[in-house]
């Protein structure tokens, strides 16, 4: 059964100090790996699609990395504007399905 | 949350009582979902629709029926409210060249 799994559920850091989350994930074939951005009371906001491992995608202080388990979502040098839930999901080429991780909700502290 | 559109934003419902959320995409694309969102529970898939006039269910279908009206529009019926129903429900689409979804802003439902 496809399965996402996030960690940690939740984390603070000061503002500048660098971290990762985690994303583990069992699919019946990748199709993509997709990382989001969720607010309070919003919807999610798309950051990046990966699609196989070794790939790499970076947007201004975010970096996503993916292997054949597991993606991570590198945060360096975080402002207080980056606090949020970062979800992740993936999508298995035998179902047009997303499965979705239950988050980790970011607090970045001036 | 550009290209899909939601209403209504919020809404309060006794138990047994029915209403359909509304959701529009503008992107052209064959595919819609349809979203629960519970504390610690991540999103789940209620139903989804591959294309006008299919619809299929999801993870969580019980209790909600489905209707793609067309390409633009897909809404979600709830027959009669239950207090598990109390949630945040989102509804995605693709973009027209890619698999990634987008979602609307959602709908915060409480059943009283």
């Amino acid at each position: 059964e496809d399965q996402v799994t996030q960690s940690p559920e939740a984390l603070r850091l000061q503002e500048g100090e660098s971290s990762s989350l985690n994303c583990s994930y069992t699919v019946s074939g990748l199709r993509g790996l997709f990382w989001y951005r969720q607010d309070p009371g919003k919807g999610p906001e798309f950051l990046f699609t990966l699609y196989s491992a070794g790939e790499e995608k970076e947007k201004e202080r975010l970096k996503a990395t993916l292997t054949k388990k597991e993606s991570f979502l590198h945060i360096t040098a975080p402002k207080p504007e980056d606090s949020a839930t970062y979800l992740c999901a993936v999508q298995s080429y035998n179902f047009n399905k997303f499965y979705f991780g239950s988050g980790t909700k970011l607090n970045v502290k001036p | 949350n550009a290209g899909v559109t939601q209403t209504p934003k919020f809404q309060v419902l006794k138990t047994g009582q029915s209403m359909t959320l509304q959701c529009a995409q503008d992107m052209n694309h064959n595919s819609m979902y349809w979203y629960r969102q519970d504390p610690g529970m991540g999103l789940r898939l209620i139903y989804y629709s591959a294309s006008e006039g299919t619809t299929d269910k999801g993870e969580v279908p019980n209790g909600y029926n489905v209707s793609r009206l067309n390409k633009r529009e897909f809404s979600l019926r709830l027959e009669s409210a239950a207090p598990s129903q109390t949630s945040v429900y989102f509804c995605a689409s693709p973009g027209s060249s890619s698999y990634e979804q987008y979602f609307g802003p959602g709908t915060r439902l409480t059943v009283t």
